[in-house]
């Protein structure tokens, strides 16, 4: 079963307002988790790393007041996209992998966003 | 910062036939390198992953295999089905750096029936 759910699935809000995605670690207890955003047949980039209980690190290229990640729990980081505007519109995945564990990465299934 | 090229963007087989996707990186502190298949509007799917302490690693009809000296690391599909029929992505990362991957442009394959 999924081990990171992500929130909403899809969304379309107007130009102008904020999104709220919200992304969880349900098995483990995550430090760090990752945001990309993919568009339409491209490949994964790369947003940010976010920490838990300190300031997120960005990419180069993306605007942290506009894409805000706060990580307040080991298990949740959330991303809002503040002001959309259509070229905005995206796919949104994050990603967290549990450090006890020799384990994978493990993706949230993502979250489309359109923005009208 | 780590940048990975992957080749080719496209892939046409025949079903049955092998398909190989080829990927380079440029930071030598890479250690982890996963293979995502992705289908349309859905999350990547690790489908095999290799660290660089060995050279090659199979699992059934997918194998990967990895040059460090080279930088470059390569999968490989063997017997291929229609199922296989998506978009692949290859990825580097240092491992212990909690899972920052940086992925390849990917690659859609088609597998004629």
């Amino acid at each position: 079963g999924a081990v990171v759910s992500q929130h909403p699935s899809r969304v379309i809000c107007k130009s102008g307002t904020s999104v709220k995605i919200e992304c969880r670690s349900l098995d483990f207890q995550a430090t760090t988790m990752f945001w990309y955003r993919q568009f339409p047949k491209q490949s994964l980039m790369l947003m940010a790393t976010s920490n838990e209980g300190s300031k997120a690190t960005y990419e180069q290229g993306v605007e942290k007041d506009k894409f805000l990640i706060n990580h307040a729990s080991l298990t949740l980081s959330t991303l809002t996209v503040t002001s959309a505007h259509p070229e905005d519109s995206s796919f949104y995945i994050c990603s967290a992998r549990d450090p006890g564990a020799n384990s994978p990465l493990h993706f949230g299934n993502g979250t489309r966003l359109t923005v009208t | 910062g780590e940048n990975v090229e992957q080749h080719p963007s496209t892939l046409s087989v025949q079903e049955g036939d092998s398909a190989v996707i080829k990927c380079t990186y440029s930071d030598s502190a890479s250690n982890y390198f996963p293979w995502y298949k992705q289908e349309l509007g859905k999350r990547p799917q690790l489908i095999i992953d290799i660290r660089s302490n060995v050279g090659e690693k199979k699992d059934q009809r997918i194998a990967v295999t990895l040059n460090k000296t080279a930088k470059h690391f390569s999968l490989h599909i063997t017997e291929t089905q229609p199922e296989d029929s998506a978009v692949y992505f290859c990825a580097a990362a240092i491992y212990n750096q909690g899972g920052k991957l940086i992925f390849g442009q990917g690659t859609e394959l088609s597998v004629k029936p």
